[in-house]
């Protein structure tokens, strides 16, 4: 079964520095997806960045990039120029085709003014 | 316009009831999931819909019982409540069996007493 780990349960940073979140995987699969998920306060979970495996790129959205190692099994979230916004609990994810998303444990970020 | 809209937000209860959360998606999507969110932020799938069939059921209790009248619709039943129930149940739709993105609803806290 795949599992997915994220080691860093919690992280912090000053306002406008980088900050990067670990995630690592378990997977005898070629081809799937990997995403990182924002959940605010609010609860609502929103998607931050969508990776797919067979691309050696690696995703960027705005101040949000990955670092995508595939025979490592790694998947890092880089957060540049960080917000207050930004501050929330930040779940890995693993999907293969139409199965189901596998979730890491979250890492909860805060960022200091 | 909401994407995937859950009702109600928020679920108290007693031990024993029965109670039903609702969630609809106006995306078109053929692929509808119900996930719950522990105590500790852990998400784990729960069951997943395509096209009003079922395709994945995890180890779940029987006295849950999914229900999709139509593809824009995954209604959550719970029999016979019990503490270990208390939860954030995300609702969550895609585009289609396959390769997308999971969108989110805003979630239904259920406690119950």
């Amino acid at each position: 079964a795949q599992t997915v780990t994220q080691s860093q349960p919690e992280m912090s940073v000053q306002e406008a520095e980088t900050v990067t979140l670990s995630c690592t995987y378990d997977t005898s699969e070629s081809d799937y997806y990997l995403f990182w998920y924002k959940q605010p306060p609010s609860r609502q979970m929103i998607l931050v960045i969508r990776q797919e495996a067979y691309k050696q790129q690696n995703a960027t959205e705005n101040r949000f990039s990955v670092n995508f190692q595939k025979a490592a099994k790694s998947f890092s979230l880089k957060i540049s120029d960080s917000q207050l916004g930004d501050a929330a609990m930040y779940f890995c994810a693993y999907r293969r085709g139409a199965q189901k998303l596998v979730f890491g444990q979250g890492t909860r970020l805060t960022i200091n003014p | 316009d909401t994407a995937v809209s859950q009702t109600p937000k928020y679920l108290v209860t007693q031990m024993g009831n029965d109670k039903s959360i609702k969630c609809e998606q106006n995306l078109g999507h053929d692929t509808m999931y119900w996930y719950k969110q522990d105590s500790k932020k852990f998400l784990k799938i729960m069951f997943s819909y395509n096209n009003k069939e079922l395709i994945i059921n995890e180890t779940v209790p029987n006295r849950f019982s999914p229900k999709s009248p139509d593809k824009a619709h995954l209604n959550l039943h719970i029999n016979s409540l019990e503490l270990g129930d208390s939860a954030v149940y995300f609702c969550a739709s895609s585009p289609r069996r396959g390769r997308e993105t999971q969108y989110f609803g805003p979630g239904t806290r259920l406690l119950v007493l």
